[in-house]
């Protein structure tokens, strides 16, 4: 039971350049997420889904875009990256009926630098 | 808008040391507030999720309790492996699913 999987789990990027950070998790979750945590910031929703076929917005979604075409994967995509989007990058998942029972699973990260 | 205050940012204690840590908290219609611990390099771990003011909840040395502004959790005779960022978020109606979290509160335990 691997639970939340993130990849990769560090990354350095050029101004400009995108990419895609990936999450699976196998344990049928229909909530997912995608949070970035900075120093002194902690940690900000960029996008959720409720499940496949339906995201929105959080509450920092400028620069990233995602789609949910299954149940287990949730990939959050970098357009053109900035310097500002350098944050370690957390993908979460629940079953939608329990997340106030339980919280949310968490992934280990992605840690993106930006230069 | 929803917000979330922990307190203190850090705390350093020697073993056995007991103290509390705070998590005050202004929402909407609160449905659930949750404690998560977090190693450096790895994501949160679920700890507690508390519903109404006067619940408790215990796990090992942790003890959190919740009133009608604020959350504690208590650490009791501290070890040096209970050193961790401590972070405290909220469900609230407003937010729906999404949980709104404090800047946490890292917590060092010296032997």
């Amino acid at each position: 039971n691997a639970g939340v999987t993130q990849t990769p789990k560090f990354q350095v990027l050029k101004t400009g350049q995108s990419m895609t950070l990936q999450c699976a998790q196998d344990m049928n979750h229909e909530y997912m997420s995608w949070y970035r945590q900075d120093p002194g910031m902690g940690l900000r929703l960029i996008h959720y889904s409720v499940g496949a076929g339906i995201t929105d917005q959080g509450e920092v979604p400028n620069g990233y875009n995602v789609s949910r075409s299954t149940t287990e994967d949730f990939p959050l995509r970098l357009l053109s990256a900035a310097p500002s989007q350098t944050s370690v990058y957390f993908c979460a998942s629940s079953y939608s009926g329990q997340i106030s029972n339980y919280g949310y699973t968490f992934g280990s990260g992605t840690r993106l630098t930006v230069v | 808008e929803d917000q979330v205050t922990q307190s203190p940012e850090a705390l350093r204690l020697q073993e056995g040391e007991s103290s509390s840590l705070n998590c005050s908290y202004t929402v909407s219609g609160l449905r659930g507030l949750f404690w998560y611990r977090q190693d450096p390099g790895k994501g949160p771990e679920f700890l507690f999720t508390l519903y109404s003011a006067g619940e408790e909840k215990e796990k090992e040395r942790l003890k959190a309790t919740l009133t009608k502004k604020e959350s504690f959790l208590h650490i009791t005779a501290p070890k040096p492996e209970d050193s961790a960022t401590y972070l405290c978020a909220v469900r609230s109606n407003q937010a729906g699913t999404a949980l709104i979290f404090g800047k946490g509160t890292t917590l060092s335990v010296s032997s």
